[in-house]
């Protein structure tokens, strides 16, 4: 699986968007974007995911470059509770069994 | 449905003593992950099972460390004899084949401290 690199940390306001970047310059063509975070004491927890396309769901959008190298999480308007660290990942879709190889994350802070 | 449901939520317990975690998946999914969770290390897989059989055990840190899929509801992950550098915090997943296959639905994990 491609690797990714994240911002270790970023704050934002609450209420603002918040939009973190990921960098996956090493990608391939069969390898989907996923995005998932970690709330303090919590397992993690799934958000969204992308191949090439832009998707929205209720919690976030992801938004994927044409060259497929970086993408950006997007929380609309963050909370107080979006406070989590937030994992990019990159893997080939239903290989391995699935299994998710978790880097460092973003650890944002949501400040009121 | 309940989600992924791990048991004990902590265990302390002293160098040398067995320890078994335990994990009920969401009812339906075939696939069971079993993550460690360190500050030094952040969150590694150590094992996953596809309809109870093992698949991918290369994740297992040594001869200490065992798991196993008994049937679809359950598994558990032992650790004979414990060591003070296993303290972490143990996460077991689950995920469905078909609709939502790719999202991993994890527990709460146990925090085991080992003394």
């Amino acid at each position: 699986d491609a690797k990714t690199t994240q911002p270790p940390s970023m704050d934002c306001a609450e209420g603002r968007a918040a939009n973190l970047p990921c960098n996956h310059s090493t990608i391939s063509g069969n390898e989907y974007v996923y995005w998932y975070r970690q709330i303090h004491s919590q397992g993690p927890q799934y958000i969204i995911h992308g191949l090439k396309n832009n998707e929205t769901n209720e919690m976030a959008s992801l938004i994927i470059t044409e060259d497929r190298k970086s993408s950006t999480l997007i929380l609309p308007h963050a909370t107080l509770r979006d406070t989590a660290v937030y994992y990019c990942i990159v893997r080939v879709a239903g290989a391995a069994g699935n299994k998710l190889t978790f880097g460092g994350g973003t650890r944002v802070l949501v400040k009121p | 449905d309940a989600g992924v449901i791990q048991s004990p939520r902590h265990e302390v317990t002293e160098m040398g003593q067995e320890v078994t975690l335990r994990c009920k998946p969401i009812s339906g999914h075939d696939y069971l992950f079993w993550y460690r969770q360190t500050m030094m290390r952040g969150l590694e897989l150590l094992i996953y099972f596809n309809n109870n059989v093992p698949i991918d055990d290369s994740g297992m840190p040594e001869d200490r460390f065992s798991a196993k899929m008994p049937n679809a509801s359950f598994s558990t992950l032992k650790i004979q004899p414990s060591e003070p550098r296993d303290s972490a915090v143990y996460f077991c997943a689950s995920s469905p084949t078909g609709r939502d296959n790719e999202k991993l639905f994890f527990g709460s994990g146990t925090q085991l401290s080992v003394l």
